[in-house]
């Protein structure tokens, strides 16, 4: 079975400050991984995914992440944090074989506050 | 504007009563979700459709649940005498690969 682990619940940066959150996932075959943000009250909001090729993957709001097979990562990075990136932030990972539904399996979430 | 348009937003209701949620795509896509995020947790997959088909169903979803997508378009799902454990908010998600646009849920809370 599928798993994401998100080695950090809350992280807290300064404003300006460089980020990287943690992802870690268990899978057998070729998985594809999202990471999403989520602000209280709201759905979430896809910031970028990964399905194959390039394994640094550029995404919305100046974030990227980068696909590591073999450290089983995919962790979300951003050279300079905005007070607006304060929010909840979840990876998630896929059934990326033949036929699938693309139902994905998600972390418990990384809270990030952002200090001024 | 995230594309998918949930409602009600928020419902209360008492231990045992049924509720029903709906969701709203605003544009066509074949592949609808359903997930339920309880508090401190991400999202629990709950079941999926292709077009009008529901293709697959989560252990979470006991026999008091019961999803339906009549013309593949929008979706509802139904909460029959409802719990307390139910307490939590149901999130409607579409896209071609994956659940990739998320309505801003419905929360539902049981008194």
């Amino acid at each position: 079975a599928q798993s994401v682990t998100q080695p950090d619940i809350h992280i807290t940066v300064s404003e300006g400050a460089s980020l990287e959150l943690r992802c870690n996932y268990s899978y057998g075959a070729t998985p594809y991984l999202f990471w999403y943000v989520q602000s209280p009250g709201q759905g979430l909001q896809l910031l970028l995914k990964y399905f194959s090729g390039d394994t640094l993957v550029q995404g919305i709001k100046g974030f990227e992440a980068e696909f590591k097979r073999s450290q089983s990562s995919f962790n979300l990075r951003k050279p300079s944090v905005h007070w607006s990136d304060a929010a909840e932030y979840f990876c998630a990972v896929g059934d990326n074989s033949g036929g699938s539904n693309y139902k994905l399996t998600f972390g418990k979430g990384t809270l990030l506050t952002v200090n001024p | 504007d995230t594309g998918v348009s949930q409602n009600p937003r928020h419902k209360i209701t008492k231990r045992g009563q049924n509720v029903t949620f709906r969701c709203d795509p605003i544009s066509e896509h074949n592949r609808l979700y359903w997930y339920r995020q309880t508090l401190g947790q991400g999202p629990e997959f709950l079941t999926y459709f292709q077009n009008e088909a529901q293709l697959e169903k989560s252990r979470l979803l006991s026999d008091r649940f019961s999803a339906e997508r009549p013309k593949g378009s929008f979706s509802t799902l139904e909460i029959q005498r409802t719990e307390q454990g139910d307490s939590a908010m149901y999130l409607c998600a579409f896209g071609d690969r994956g659940p990739q646009h998320f309505g801003d849920g419905t929360r539902l809370s049981i008194l």
